[in-house]
């Protein structure tokens, strides 16, 4: 079946430092691919997707380049911030499915110090 | 604005009781969701609804039960029968059918056992 490894957490980061969240992929199809982010006790946001091969997701920062050939997704961001302290989340939907369909990976914590 | 309620955040069950987690949007979405998030894992889909007076099993719909009577509300009751309820839950929806179909996520609520 579908699935997503994300690498282990926690992460923890000094302010200002490069961040990069290992995201990898099995899947069947042709999957559509998300980044969402959780800020401490809320709902997921969607923080960026992208949806076919070589497309490179992007916003606040943040950006993950669909790599078909690794079966990759990672999330990276150049100076991170006290204020991108949240768990991460890597997540699949095959091009042809529903949101219904949404594989989501374990999650990564980010705690980053001031 | 536009978005998605649940309440209350924080509640505790009893052993052998019911207990109901409410979700409201007012998104005007057809389909409505709920997952389960348990520590350092992914979230796993409870149930899910496309349109008023119906719904489907998710992954992990056992000790649970929903209704869909109205486009903007899906409660989620706990049964006693759940015989590990202590968990995070999330309520989302969709604009199902749209070519930038995603979720919208509410803040959650925490249940736990007493």
């Amino acid at each position: 079946g579908d699935s997503v490894t994300q690498m282990e957490g926690p992460v923890t980061l000094s302010e200002e430092a490069f961040l990069t969240i290992n995201c990898t992929y099995t899947a069947t199809g042709y999957p559509s691919l998300f980044w969402y982010v959780q800020y401490p006790g809320e709902g997921l946001q969607l923080l960026l997707k992208a949806t076919k091969a070589d497309d490179k997701g992007s916003n606040k920062g943040f950006e993950a380049t669909y790599r078909k050939e690794t079966t990759s997704f990672h999330l990276e961001k150049g100076s991170v911030q006290v204020s991108d302290s949240a768990v991460y989340f890597c997540a699949l939907r095959l091009s042809s499915g529903s949101a219904r369909q949404l594989t989501f990976g374990s999650g990564t914590q980010l705690t980053v110090l001031p | 604005d536009g978005g998605i309620t649940q309440s209350p955040k924080y509640l505790f069950r009893k052993e052998g009781q019911n207990v109901t987690l409410s979700c409201e949007q007012n998104l005007n979405h057809d389909a409505m969701y709920w997952y389960r998030q348990d520590p350092g894992q992914g979230l796993r889909l409870i149930y899910y609804s496309q349109i008023v007076n119906d719904f489907q099993k998710g992954d992990i719909a056992e000790g649970y039960s929903v209704s869909r009577e109205k486009k903007e509300s899906f409660p989620l009751t706990v049964t006693s029968a759940q015989k590990n309820p202590t968990a995070f839950y999330l309520c989302a929806s969709s604009n199902r059918g749209s070519t930038n179909e995603k979720l919208f996520f509410g803040s959650g609520t925490q249940l736990s056992v007493l």
